[in-house]
């Protein structure tokens, strides 16, 4: 099955210890990204990454970090999280030809911060 | 500029009944995507219908159909006879082919059907 993983899909921790969330697909897209979902913001997107080794920043990268070691892996990390990265996070992928098609999500992974 | 506006915050509708659901989009690259997304309670983002800037014909999946109309930068979503499981958030969304292709949301419609 065709799918996006996300892990964990609920985590509550403390306010300056490192966690990492992990996203994989079993789609071969080239095209990962991460968003974040808060009340009243709608989705923003956080880094996203072309290919194998290639990242960007999105809208709301700060306090975030990256990697693209393998082509299905995305993982995002917090160094030193804080309260106000609370939110809904998901991640996404999809194929080369970018415009024209859907990005597919994971189911989200829900954080909070204390 | 808001590049997608969805203007219904929340819109009702029976069981049964035809819903439509406004999306007006703002872009200067000709080549872009129109999408939209069902968010149940449950929280995933699940893709219902695309629809491109070069397509001539409105998009149809089932029971959602895209009404496109480019010069006016509307691409709203109709749902067909609709079900007690078509409430949740909505989100109209647009990906443009120049940059980094993120997908730009809008602030999403919360539809309720009612038996």
């Amino acid at each position: 099955e065709a799918q996006v993983t996300q892990n964990p899909r609920y985590l509550i921790t403390v306010t300056g210890k490192k966690l990492t969330v992990t996203c994989s697909q079993n789609m071969n897209h080239e095209y990962m990204s991460w968003y974040r979902q808060d009340p009243g913001l709608g989705l923003r997107q956080i880094y996203y990454s072309m290919n194998v080794e290639v990242t960007d920043k999105g809208d709301v990268p700060e306090g975030y970090k990256v990697s693209r070691k393998e082509k299905r892996n995305f993982p995002l990390i917090l160094e030193s999280p804080s309260p106000n990265q609370t939110s809904l996070y998901f991640c996404a992928s999809s194929s080369r030809d970018y415009s024209n098609q859907p990005q597919h999500f994971g189911d989200g992974t829900r954080l909070s911060i204390l | 500029a808001q590049k997608i506006t969805q203007t219904q915050p929340g819109m009702f509708v029976q069981e049964k009944e035809a819903v439509t659901l406004d999306c007006t989009y703002d872009t200067s690259d000709p080549s872009y995507g129109l999408f939209w997304y069902k968010q149940p309670s449950s929280g995933e983002m699940i893709f219902l219908i695309y629809q491109g800037s070069y397509d001539q014909q409105n998009a149809t999946e089932g029971r959602y159909s895209l009404n496109f109309q480019k010069a006016r930068k509307s691409a709203n979503l109709v749902i067909s006879a609709s079900q007690l499981g078509d409430s949740a958030m909505y989100f109209c969304a647009m990906r443009e082919r120049a940059g980094r292709r993120a997908l730009t949301f809008g602030s999403g419609t919360r539809l309720q059907v009612q038996p």
